[in-house]
């Protein structure tokens, strides 16, 4: 089964410095999908970046980045120059593949950052 | 906006009552999910339809909840004699499913259950 660990329940950062969320995995399927989604006090899950297992490259997309290092099974989240708008929970989530169904995903129980002046 | 939509946003009702949430994919969506997040947790799957046809479904969904996606457009999510463990937020998301897709799920913004 499919286990996303997320060790830091709680961050804080300055603005306009960069934060690096943790997150690691354990899947024994050699074909699986990272996620990170965003999920402000409104509730919603905001999609940040996704990284496939057979990217060769690290995934970017505007001010996140992914730290995909696939021997040590992490998935570390990047964001830099932080923004007030930032302050939120952060979930790490895998997809799973192993029943069949290439679609369900596993979260892990989130981070919560905090951006301050 | 066309985004995915859930409704109501928020319930309060009584143990033992029944209680029926709705959700609206991306219409050109035909795959469709629950997740049930309590409080300082991730979200956890609950069952997922390829159009109607619901293909899998969590041990977290006890013979009180039955979800139905009858032409497999909306949903609707049905919790029978609630108990105050049920008590969470209801999240729903929809995705394509042809190759080359966007790979990731789309979420609506929930429908938080409370129940006294």
């Amino acid at each position: 089964a499919q286990k996303i660990t997320q060790t830091q329940p709680g961050m804080f950062v300055q603005e306009k410095e960069a934060v690096t969320l943790d997150c690691t995995y354990d899947t024994s399927d050699p074909s699986y999908g990272l996620f990170w989604y965003k999920q402000p006090s409104s509730g919603e899950m905001i999609f940040l970046i996704y990284q496939g297992s057979y990217d060769q490259q690290n995934a970017t997309e505007g001010r996140y980045s992914l730290n995909f290092q696939k021997a040590r099974k992490s998935a570390n989240l990047v964001i830099s120059a932080s923004q007030l708008g930032d302050s939120a929970m952060y979930f790490c989530a895998m997809r799973d593949t192993t029943t069949g169904t290439a679609s369900k995903l596993t979260f892990g129980t989130g981070t919560r950052l905090q951006v301050t002046l | 906006d066309t985004g995915v939509s859930q409704d109501p946003r928020h319930k309060i009702t009584k143990r033992g009552q029944n209680v029926t949430f709705r959700c609206d994919p991306i219409s050109e969506h035909n795959r469709l999910y629950w997740y049930r997040q309590t409080l300082g947790q991730g979200p956890e799957f609950l069952t997922y339809f390829q159009n109607e046809a619901q293909l899998e479904k969590s041990r977290l969904l006890s013979d009180r909840f039955s979800a139905e996606r009858p032409k497999g457009s909306f949903s609707t999510l049905e919790i029978q004699r609630t108990e105050q463990g049920d008590s969470a937020m209801y999240l729903c998301a929809s995705s394509p499913s042809q190759a080359g897709g966007p790979p990731e799920q789309f979420f609506g913004p929930g429908t938080r259950l409370t129940v006294l």
